[in-house]
């Protein structure tokens, strides 16, 4: 089946430097991809999507960045604060959607 | 904005207990979805709804039923709790198929 994952299970980050997370999907049919933050205890929270036909899009602080060659998105966020922490997961609309596995962010201040 | 209520935040029940999981969104969206997550596994996806009083199997459907009598409501069912289904159950709504999905808060339960 398709799958979706994200390279590194846990980031740790500085307070004030810029985070990447990445994450590769399998399905190069797929044109829509998404972005959620889940913060502990909490729901998934939407952050920016992306459609296939764009190779990036940006938001208040976050980018994100659409290779379809090498079927592989990243989220960027500016200025990584406190409150960015969280787990981090990517989806891949394919039927419905497909979720990776996520990447915690740790922000040390 | 939209919002996705679920009536439990914590759930504490019994094996062999009925278990009522509700979902309330107020979007008018068309589409439901239910999911667990569990540490290592992510977010499995139990049943969805494209209509009222319709419903379809996701990829873990054993030990679960649904039921979607109003197009803003989306109840799971645990007939029978067993001990394994204990987690955190996520309801989720989108407007059409491929669209983003929004997610309540979760309910953590608990099944001793």
């Amino acid at each position: 089946g398709e799958s979706v994952g994200l390279h590194l299970p846990t980031l740790s980050v500085q307070e004030g430097d810029n985070s990447i997370i990445n994450c590769a999907y399998s399905n190069s049919a797929s044109d829509y991809f998404i972005w959620y933050k889940q913060e502990s205890g909490k729901g998934p929270q939407f952050i920016i999507d992306i459609r296939s036909n764009m190779d990036k899009r940006q938001g208040q602080r976050v980018t994100v960045l659409l290779n379809k060659t090498v079927k592989h998105l990243s989220l960027q966020i500016a200025a990584t604060q406190p409150g960015d922490s969280a787990v981090y997961f990517c989806a891949e609309a394919w039927g419905g959607l497909i979720f990776g596995q996520g990447t915690t962010l740790q922000v040390k201040p | 904005d939209v919002k996705v209520t679920q009536s439990s935040r914590y759930l504490v029940k019994r094996t062999g207990e009925k278990v009522f999981l509700e979902c309330v969104q107020d979007m008018d969206h068309e589409n439901m979805f239910w999911y667990r997550q569990d540490p290592g596994l992510g977010l499995r996806l139990i049943y969805f709804s494209y209509d009222v009083k319709m419903k379809e199997k996701g990829d873990i459907p054993e030990g679960y039923s649904v039921s979607r009598e109003k197009k803003e409501r989306f109840s799971l069912i645990l007939e029978s709790a067993s001990t394994n289904q204990t987690s955190m159950y996520l309801c989720a709504s989108s407007l059409h198929g491929k669209e983003t999905q929004y997610f309540g808060p979760g309910t953590r339960l608990l099944v001793l």
